[in-house]
């Protein structure tokens, strides 16, 4: 079965750093870029960014470029994403999802097929 | 920058047609992919491709994406569908996200 499946929940103060993580299984990690949805409370889904954890090509959205880092050791099929200096407004649920990929007529076509369970990170 | 626009909430009875529309500047050059979210669960893939749907996925839910406007259909709409929709495409490498749907069965 493949699956990911996501650290804890975390409680932190304002300024303090946090790592969490995403670890796959059932299929080839290292083959796969990982993507990082962010959920605010109550609110929807944002992109965040992705890795390919083979060679660790990582890609931001400029929403949160500087802000966040995302990296990967292929080595234990797990993906992070880390914070240096929480603040409150980073309050949220964080998903991982695997990237899948279709090839039809030339081209690649993506979407997210599967998803971790989230990260709900605190910070108060 | 691109943006993708959903209804906040739509409604439809059990059994009938459900349609959430998703729109951006042209929007049938890209494909789009549509995520069902239920209350404290992980969004789930119900269509990629703009019409394919994922093994697992009931066939009353279809797809199309046109012009400037994409569509998830939901034929035969049962209690169970109520949830929150996202739609989903990608612009220049980035993943851009719907503000998301909410469906109503009443």
């Amino acid at each position: 079965e493949v699956q990911l499946v996501q650290s804890g929940a975390e409680v932190k103060k304002p300024g303090e750093s946090l790592k969490i993580s995403c670890q796959g299984s059932g299929y080839s990690f290292s083959n796969f870029w990982i993507d990082w949805v962010r959920q605010m409370p109550g609110k929807g889904l944002e992109w965040m960014g992705t890795i390919y954890p083979d060679d660790s090509d990582t890609r931001y959205s400029p929403s949160f470029q500087g802000q966040v880092t995302i990296s990967a050791d292929r080595s234990v099929s797990t993906a992070f994403l880390q914070w240096g200096s929480l603040k409150a407004s980073d309050t949220a649920i964080y998903y991982c999802a695997r990237r899948s990929a279709s090839y039809t007529g030339g081209y690649y076509y993506y979407s997210m097929d599967v998803w971790g369970r989230g990260t709900t990170v605190t910070v108060s | 920058s691109y943006e993708l626009t959903q209804p906040s909430s739509v409604s439809v009875s059990p059994g009938q047609t459900a349609s959430i529309t998703c729109s951006g500047d042209k929007l049938g050059d890209k494909y789009v992919c549509w995520y069902q979210q239920k209350p404290g669960q992980s969004p789930v893939l119900v269509m990629y491709q703009d019409s394919k749907r994922p093994s697992g996925i009931p066939e009353r839910f279809s797809g199309s994406n046109s012009g400037n406007t994409a569509t998830l259909t939901i034929s035969g709409t049962q209690a169970m569908d109520e949830a929150d929709y996202y739609c989903q495409a990608w612009d220049s490498g980035t993943a851009l996200f719907g503000g998301g749907t909410k469906l109503i069965v009443l």
